[in-house]
């Protein structure tokens, strides 16, 4: 039972370029979601999915787009890199809580950091 | 909107000594709580969690947290820190309009001093 696994862990980038963040969880959780972390900002939500095929923005989704083809997948995509993308990216797995009225204890990734030149 | 705040941006603790770090939430109903604790170059550990019912919450590691509806807080305490203990601590609440998504305070560094 790995958890939840990222790759890759480290990545350079020039500016314009693109690439693809990929995030697989093997506890059959529905809810997945992308948050980055800058210094003194915390972690702030750029996407989530509540389930296979379904995708929604959170508070910095400027810049990402994101897919869920599969269940424990979750992609996170740079169409065109900015230096202001410099970050740490933090997946993260979660399932509904009975009702489904929250959920359950967020299982978050090692993380990958990204840098972008 | 959901928020946290977490007014104290760095913490100095002698080893042995007792520790509180401060929550703060603005949120309507009852809040979805949590505290994270992040290691250098590390993941997110959940340390505990608050959904309902005893308003303290025992966690990982000696942690415990107290919810205070009347505060608006959530702080957590240890009795007695470990130098182990140095790390990042984050406190967290639930968006229930995000997929549940976790909306994060900006974090209490921990130093540990000998």
């Amino acid at each position: 039972n790995a958890g939840v696994t990222q790759t890759p862990k480290f990545r350079v980038l020039k500016t314009g370029q693109s690439m693809t963040l990929l995030c697989a969880q093997d506890m059959n959780h529905e809810y997945m979601y992308w948050y980055r972390q800058d210094p003194g900002m915390g972690l702030r939500l750029i996407h989530y999915s509540v389930g296979e095929g379904t995708t929604a923005k959170g508070e910095v989704p400027d810049g990402y787009n994101v897919s869920r083809l599969k269940k424990q997948n979750f992609l996170l995509g740079l169409e065109s890199a900015a230096p202001s993308q410099t970050s740490v990216y933090f997946c993260a797995s979660a399932r509904p809580t009975s009702g489904a009225t929250s959920t359950d204890t967020q299982y978050f990734g090692p993380g990958t950091r990204l840098t972008v030149l | 909107a959901q928020s946290v705040t977490q007014p104290d941006i760095h913490i100095t603790v002698s080893e042995g000594a007792s520790l509180e770090l401060r929550c703060n939430y603005s949120y309507g109903a009852t809040p979805y709580l949590f505290w994270y604790v992040q290691s250098p170059g590390q993941g997110l550990q959940l340390l505990l969690k608050y959904f309902s019912g005893d308003t303290l919450v025992q966690g990982i590691k000696g942690f415990e947290a107290e919810f205070k509806r009347s505060q608006s807080s959530f702080n957590l305490r240890k009795p007695s820190v470990h130098w182990s203990d140095a790390a990042e601590y984050f406190c967290a609440v639930g968006i229930s309009n995000s997929g549940y998504a976790l909306n994060f305070g900006k974090g209490t560094s921990l130093l540990v001093t000998p």
